[in-house]
């Protein structure tokens, strides 16, 4: 069966500092790869999406980069975190077309302070 | 613009009764949707699915009905337990170049009564 990794749970960060979450999945090949943010009490915004190695597309202008060395690795990154990067960060696996649904990985809780 | 929101942030249901969790959709376009299941601290957990040629499917104590002359979409949940108290968002597939995003709605807490 397929499972989504994502590391760290939870991390407190000052701001300007740099930032990198990593997402993996086990149990699938070429899967889609996808990176969420929630603030508190609200539904889902799309930050990149990836359709295989080193292919990465934004959506939403920000201070976030994404990157795919692996199949099943996707990492976000900034180089200088704001206050506004706070939230709750989702990563997200699908399979290739388009009814497929995705599926969450647990988590990371980014304070920024 | 396309939009995809819920008619109610907080439902309060008795333990035992059935939950209705409603949703509105702007782009008639739109031909999958998706309910998942928010646990807080947790990921979503995908619940049910239903494409556009259907009004109807039904899971395990869960049905979706989808409305397409009014763009609406429901959840039912059947015989309300206390480990159904969550949040449920709605979600609608929009096609990208080479892959789909969701759009997700604010979502609705659901609060199970004992």
């Amino acid at each position: 069966s397929q499972t989504i990794h994502q590391w760290p749970a939870t991390l407190v960060q000052p701001v300007g500092s740099p930032l990198s979450l990593e997402c993996t999945v086990e149990g699938t090949s070429n899967p889609n790869l996808y990176w969420y943010r929630q603030a508190a009490g609200r539904g889902l915004q799309l930050l990149f999406y990836s359709v295989g190695i080193g292919q990465i597309s934004s959506e939403v202008p920000q201070n976030l980069s994404a990157s795919r060395p692996q199949d099943r690795q996707f990492i976000l990154s900034s180089k200088k975190l704001l206050l506004s990067d706070s939230g709750f960060y989702l990563c997200a696996w699908s399979g290739q077309g388009t009814y497929n649904e995705q599926f969450f990985g647990p988590g990371t809780r980014l304070t920024v302070l | 613009g396309e939009s995809v929101g819920l008619h109610l942030p907080t439902l309060s249901v008795q333990e035992g009764d059935n939950s209705i969790i409603n949703c509105a959709y702007s782009n008639s376009a739109s031909d999958y949707f998706i309910w998942y299941k928010q646990e807080s601290g947790k990921g979503p957990q995908f619940i049910i699915d239903i494409r556009s040629n259907m009004d109807k499917r039904q899971g395990q104590r869960v049905t979706v009905l989808l409305n397409k002359t009014v763009k609406h979409l429901s959840l039912q949940i059947a015989a309300t337990q206390p480990g159904d108290s969550a949040v449920y968002f709605c979600a609608e597939n929009k096609a990208l170049d080479s892959s789909y995003k969701l759009i997700f709605g604010s979502g609705t807490r659901l609060l199970v009564r004992p």
